[in-house]
């Protein structure tokens, strides 16, 4: 069974159409995040959230909208696509938000190719 | 200054060899720091933690912590073909900022059979 499950693995997709990512956790974590990885590998948090409800937005722009259901899925919604959106994008969770031990386990990630 | 800093590489050792890979950070407060593996096209993937000074060992891993320098370091010992990946140091913040995790920019490894 996969912890932290996103999909889809892969997407495509021409500049300024509208695409969501989804991720489920099996793990009963209370913390979600979701970042993303540039194509010089650096790995950057974008969202955070916990219990459905959102603590951290990183300065991502407004086209970018997560939505939590429920603590067991964290989704991101992204409109009017760009070519610098281009990159991995990573599901991940902890069983809460904060603590020394608070460990991150990650998903598979989702790349996306805006051409 | 960037908030956590390694070396980019690439790092190339022998097998058999330990491979020293470092990491610095800015923030003085910083609470709990975290090694991650990343294979190419793959997710990442803990390798340790660590949240006191001193060293911290886990098979052919240690960990080792100085938080007076703001260092933090990882060894790997008796390298194998297999630990060849990109290995990321992580920063978590001392109010765990939102539970943030700052990555640095990844140390590449690469052992040589």
């Amino acid at each position: 069974d996969t912890a932290v499950s996103q999909t889809p693995k892969y997407l495509v997709t021409q500049m300024g159409n509208d695409k969501s990512i989804k991720c489920e956790q099996n793990l009963g974590h209370d913390t979600m995040y979701w970042y993303k990885q540039d194509s010089k590998k650096f790995l950057k948090i974008m969202f955070s959230y916990n219990n459905k409800e959102l603590i951290i937005n990183e300065t991502v722009p407004n086209r970018f909208s997560p939505k939590s259901p429920d603590k067991a899925h964290l989704n991101l919604h992204i409109n009017s696509l760009e070519l610098g959106d281009s990159a991995v994008y990573f599901c991940a969770s902890s069983p809460k938000l904060a603590g020394a031990k608070n460990i991150q386990y990650f998903g598979a990630g989702t790349r996306l190719s805006v051409l | 200054q960037k908030e956590v800093e390694q070396n980019s590489g690439p790092l190339s050792v022998p097998e058999g060899a330990i491979a020293s890979l470092n990491c610095t950070y800015s923030d003085r407060g910083s609470q709990s720091f975290f090694w991650y593996r990343q294979y190419s096209g793959k997710s990442p993937e803990l390798i340790m933690f660590i949240y006191s000074n001193g060293d911290k060992e886990d098979g052919r891993f240690t960990a080792q912590l100085n938080k007076a320098s703001q260092y933090v370091s990882l060894l790997i010992r008796d390298s194998q073909p297999s630990d060849s990946a990109t290995y990321l140091c992580a920063v978590n913040g001392w109010n765990n900022q939102g539970g943030k995790l700052i990555f640095g920019q990844g140390t590449e490894l690469s052992v040589k059979p």
